[in-house]
């Protein structure tokens, strides 16, 4: 079946622009995650879905960060006034089993986000 | 604060030799994760690791768990060229879903 997809692949921006950046997770999977990674490091924890609503969001790093899930499905994340900081490639992971004990997530291909 | 400590960061060895990948993580964890990446590629998973003494195989590849350490370790055995990528162990916690990972070890296999 189809896996996580993440459009677009690739976003160049100037500083100071906004940018919005879309996950579609895997058909069924309630629960969605954005993970940031900056060149030669893991992955980052940003924010978590369950379902609609953010069960944590402890992990975006300011206010210009903000992330939506209106009908419980694809997901948008959305950079205001962007900086040079902000360049990596931003992941999204859906898993099917939250709260349970195998709750493996999926990743998708990523955005790689430059920001100029 | 949960961290996670992967050694070592790069890794370059012959194919046919064994090597050991370890993960240390700083607080009691619930699962243990470890995802494969090549360049330019997303994360693929490799192993859940779930309680003390568990151990998984798949291929060359070996994943085991000791929660007393908080000690992961990915035993490659008999190295092929294939395996050349970046591996990244990671962690949840009790309460939380969201995965902490190590900054990965980037493995090369010279044939």
């Amino acid at each position: 079946g189809a896996g996580v997809s993440q459009t677009p692949s690739n976003k160049v921006t100037e500083k100071g622009k906004y940018v919005e950046l879309r996950c579609d997770p895997i058909s069924g999977h309630t629960a969605l995650y954005w993970y940031r990674q900056s060149l030669g490091q893991g992955p980052e924890f940003l924010i978590y879905f369950q379902g609609t609503g953010a069960a944590d969001d402890s992990g975006l790093p300011n206010d210009r960060f903000f992330a939506v899930r209106p009908e419980g499905s694809v997901s948008t994340l959305k950079i205001q006034r962007t900086e040079r900081g902000d360049s990596a490639v931003y992941l999204c992971a859906s898993s099917l089993n939250p709260g349970t004990m195998v709750n493996e997530q999926f990743f998708g291909p990523g955005t790689r986000l430059t920001v100029l | 604060e949960l961290k996670v400590e992967q050694n070592p960061l790069f890794l370059s060895m012959q194919e046919g030799k064994n090597y050991t990948i370890y993960c240390n993580y700083s607080t009691t964890s619930d699962r243990l994760y470890w995802y494969r990446q090549d360049p330019g590629k997303s994360l693929e998973s490799l192993f859940v690791l779930l309680s003390n003494g568990a151990v998984k195989q798949e291929g060359r590849l070996m994943a085991s768990l000791d929660t007393k350490a908080r000690l992961s370790t990915l035993h490659i055995t008999a190295a092929v060229h294939d395996l050349s990528a970046t591996y990244f162990c990671a962690v949840d916690r009790g309460g939380s879903e969201k995965l902490v990972f190590g900054k990965g070890t980037k493995l090369t296999v010279n044939p």
